[in-house]
């Protein structure tokens, strides 16, 4: 079992649709966690925090569920330029980062 | 500027021939990272260090080599004995405490 699992999608949504993933995380130790969003063939950038008490950017909310052990991403509203891949990473804490397999998300006119 | 660089942004090989990816970056981070990423794959952790002169193995670190002589320099060497190297490998690096990853551009190596 991979420590961190994701759908890999695709998901693929209409502009202005509400569109939620999910991330599952193995390891009841791990400290931080993160979304990252990484475009075609680029790097991965954070995209926001999970905090335990849930926290949201805009058209973004992140949740943490410790007891669960998962970590949601929740986009309201949806753009084209929303389209990305999303990657959830979950800190251990001696630095020892761990990534999700990513989930595409194509958001089409 | 501040910034996390990995050169070259692609590099071809011949196989069984060792190569050198570098990385560096001025950010005053303590702890780096090599991931490689297959297409349409989510990215593995080759090695990490949190300090200098000290790194840790990853999910798949055979046929891998890192050094972490300098701060700012973490070089990943692929071998001959890497048997699929082929790949984007995407160096990062990440604040202490908050652990949030600022990554390089990523190098993209074909091996022929």
């Amino acid at each position: 079992r991979k420590e961190v699992e994701q759908d890999p999608g695709p998901f693929n949504v209409p502009e202005g649709a509400t569109v939620a993933f999910n991330c599952t995380y193995s390891n009841s130790a791990s400290q931080s966690f993160f979304w990252y969003r990484q475009d075609c063939r680029k790097e991965p950038k954070l995209l926001m925090s999970v905090y335990s008490s849930g926290n949201e950017d805009g058209r973004f909310t992140a949740q943490l569920n410790r007891a669960s052990q998962y970590i949601s991403l929740l986009i309201r509203d949806s753009k084209l330029s929303d389209s990305a891949t999303y990657l959830c990473v979950v800190n251990r804490n001696n630095n020892d980062m761990r990534f999700g397999a990513g989930t595409r998300l194509t958001v089409k006119p | 500027d501040g910034g996390i660089t990995q050169s070259p942004k692609y590099l071809f090989r011949k196989e069984g021939q060792n190569v050198t990816l570098s990385c560096e970056q001025n950010l005053n981070h303590d702890a780096m990272y090599w991931y490689r990423q297959d297409p349409g794959q989510g990215l593995r952790l080759i090695y990490y260090s949190q300090i200098v002169n000290d790194f840790q193995k990853g999910d798949i670190a055979e046929g891998y080599s890192v050094s972490r002589e300098k701060k700012e320099s973490f070089p990943l060497t692929v071998t001959s004995a890497q048997k699929n190297p082929t790949a984007f490998y995407l160096c990062a690096s990440s604040i202490p405490g908050s652990l949030e990853a600022f990554f390089g551009q990523g190098t993209r190596l074909t091996v022929v």
